[in-house]
């Protein structure tokens, strides 16, 4: 069974660019997460897609964005991108049951993100 | 908010020692799961605990719930270099869907 996936693994942007990072889910998994991780923040949460809907939001600005479509794949989207928003970007899925529960997270690599 | 603390934040210790990590929350979580993650990668889960007072082992690690399920302990037993790592504890909440994260404990192993 494959694992989470996430593309690109690095990517080098510079200021005032967008920038639109994926995820592709355990197949099964139908709820999808993502995550800001910086040395001096820790794991920030962004936002939780399920059945292409958003679920849940984070603290982060609007210039985040996510969606998820129909076969459970999620993209995020950074806009006008600042030198802060360097970090490693995780996705997570995991199996939400259709009750609202929901079980473990599991991660993909991560895409390492660096604004200049 | 409900929030994670985890301590220590950083450990460094001598390969052969023995540790414990801990992770507490003044809110009650349905299940906790701890991951560990190297640099540059994602987290990787090691174990779920479920269950007031419940213990799990893996190999040299030892995991355990809290009776009232607000709070976790990581120990490792006879700590290798391959231990080293980011040890982060999540706590979820079934009912409003979400999984809350520590902030993580960093260890590292001199061998």
């Amino acid at each position: 069974k494959a694992g989470v996936t996430q593309t690109p693994r690095y990517l080098i942007k510079t200021r005032g660019q967008q920038v639109t990072l994926s995820c592709s889910p355990i197949s099964g998994h139908r709820s999808v997460s993502w995550y800001q991780q910086t040395p001096g923040q820790g794991l920030q949460f962004l936002f939780e897609y399920f059945s292409e809907t958003q679920r849940n939001k984070g603290n982060f600005p609007g210039r985040f964005s996510g969606r998820q479509f129909s076969n459970s794949r999620s993209e995020m989207n950074v806009s006008t991108l600042e030198l802060g928003d360097s970090a490693l970007y995780l996705c997570a899925s995991s199996i939400r049951r259709d009750s609202g529960e929901k079980a473990e997270a599991f991660f993909g690599q991560g895409t390492r993100l660096t604004v200049v | 908010t409900q929030l994670l603390e985890q301590s220590p934040q950083f450990l460094s210790i001598q390969e052969g020692e023995n540790l414990t990590v801990y992770c507490n929350s003044s809110s009650v979580f349905s299940s906790l799961q701890w991951y560990r993650q190297e640099p540059g990668e994602g987290p990787v889960l090691l174990v779920t605990v479920v269950t007031g007072g419940e213990v799990k082992k893996l190999k040299r690690l030892t995991f355990q719930f809290g009776d009232a399920r607000k709070d976790s302990s990581l120990h490792i037993t006879a700590a290798q270099p391959g231990d080293t790592g980011l040890y982060l504890c999540a706590g979820e909440n079934s009912s409003a869907s979400k999984i809350i994260f520590g902030s993580g404990t960093r260890l590292s192993i001199r061998p």
